[in-house]
C-alpha cells in the first residue's frame, strides 16, 4: 500500500451532474496528480497540484477543476458530466524536490455516469 | 511531446520464466520512465524506474533496460509467479516535474 488514499470507491452519477473527489497524499508528499484512466486504456493526465495552485494542466476542458489544501489533500471536481466521463480516476502524490519525483497511486474511485 | 507505447498487448508465460515487457518513446528529450504494475481494480504500483543517463537498473526480480539510441525500454521479469499477472505501463517525462506519460499497458498472464 502506498499510503495514498481516495475517496469514495465508485460513485455513480447521471449526466449533467456534478461530482467531487477526494484525495489523501502519503505522509511527506506536497504534490498530487490527477489521472483519468478508461477503461483499457492507461493513466490520462488531468492536472497538478503543488503549494494549492494548478501546476500544469494535460487536455481537459475547464469543467474538470481542483484544489489542493494546506494539509496537501486534494479535490477533483467535474461539472456537467458526460457519458465519457465514466473511467477510473487516480490520484498520484509525490514530493518536488526529491531527486526522482516518484508518484505513488492511489486506489482509484470510479465514476460511472448514466 | 511524449508518446509511450507497448509493442503487445498481451504476454502469456509459464510460471518460472523469464518475462520481457517492451516499451518505445517517441520524445529523445525524456529522461526519467518508470514501470508500473496494475493489478485489477487497484492503481498503479510503482515497480522500477530508470533515468536516462542510465541504461540499466536492477531490482528485485526486475531489470529495466534504457536504449536511448532507438527510444526503447524493457521491463524483464525473473522467474515469473502468478502474483507478477497484471497489467503492466511503462511511462515516461521530461525533466523536472513534468507529467507522465503512459502508455496503453500489457497484460500479463502467468500460467501455472
Amino acid at each position: 500500500e502506498t499510503g495514498v488514499t481516495q475517496s469514495p470507491t465508485h460513485l455513480i452519477k447521471t449526466r449533467g451532474q456534478q461530482v467531487t473527489l477526494r484525495c489523501s497524499s502519503q505522509s511527506g508528499h506536497n504534490t498530487v496528480s490527477w489521472y483519468q484512466q478508461a477503461l483499457g486504456q492507461g493513466p490520462q493526465f488531468i492536472f497538478q497540484y503543488y503549494r494549492e495552485e494548478e501546476n500544469g494542466r494535460g487536455n481537459f476542458p475547464p469543467r474538470f477543476s481542483g484544489l489542493q489544501f494546506p494539509n496537501y489533500s486534494s479535490e477533483l471536481n467535474v461539472n456537467a458530466l458526460e457519458l465519457d466521463d465514466s473511467a477510473l480516476y487516480l490520484c498520484a502524490s509525490s514530493f518536488v524536490g526529491s531527486s526522482y519525483n516518484e508518484q505513488f497511486f492511489g486506489p482509484g474511485t470510479r465514476l460511472t455516469v448514466l | 511531446g511524449e508518446s509511450v507505447g507497448l509493442h503487445l498487448p498481451t504476454l502469456s508465460v509459464q510460471e518460472g520464466d523469464n518475462s520481457i515487457i517492451n516499451c518505445a518513446y517517441s520524445n529523445s528529450a525524456s529522461d526519467y520512465f518508470i514501470w508500473y504494475k496494475q493489478e485489477s481494480g487497484k492503481g498503479p504500483q510503482f515497480i522500477i524506474d530508470i533515468r536516462s543517463n542510465m541504461d540499466k537498473r536492477q531490482g528485485q526480480r526486475v531489470t529495466v533496460l534504457l536504449n536511448k539510441t532507438v527510444k526503447h525500454l524493457s521491463l524483464q521479469i525473473a522467474a515469473t509467479q502468478p502474483g507478477d499477472s497484471a497489467v503492466y505501463f511503462c511511462a515516461g517525462r521530461n525533466s523536472g516535474n513534468t507529467p507522465l506519460v503512459f502508455g496503453k499497458g500489457t497484460r500479463l498472464s502467468v500460467i501455472a
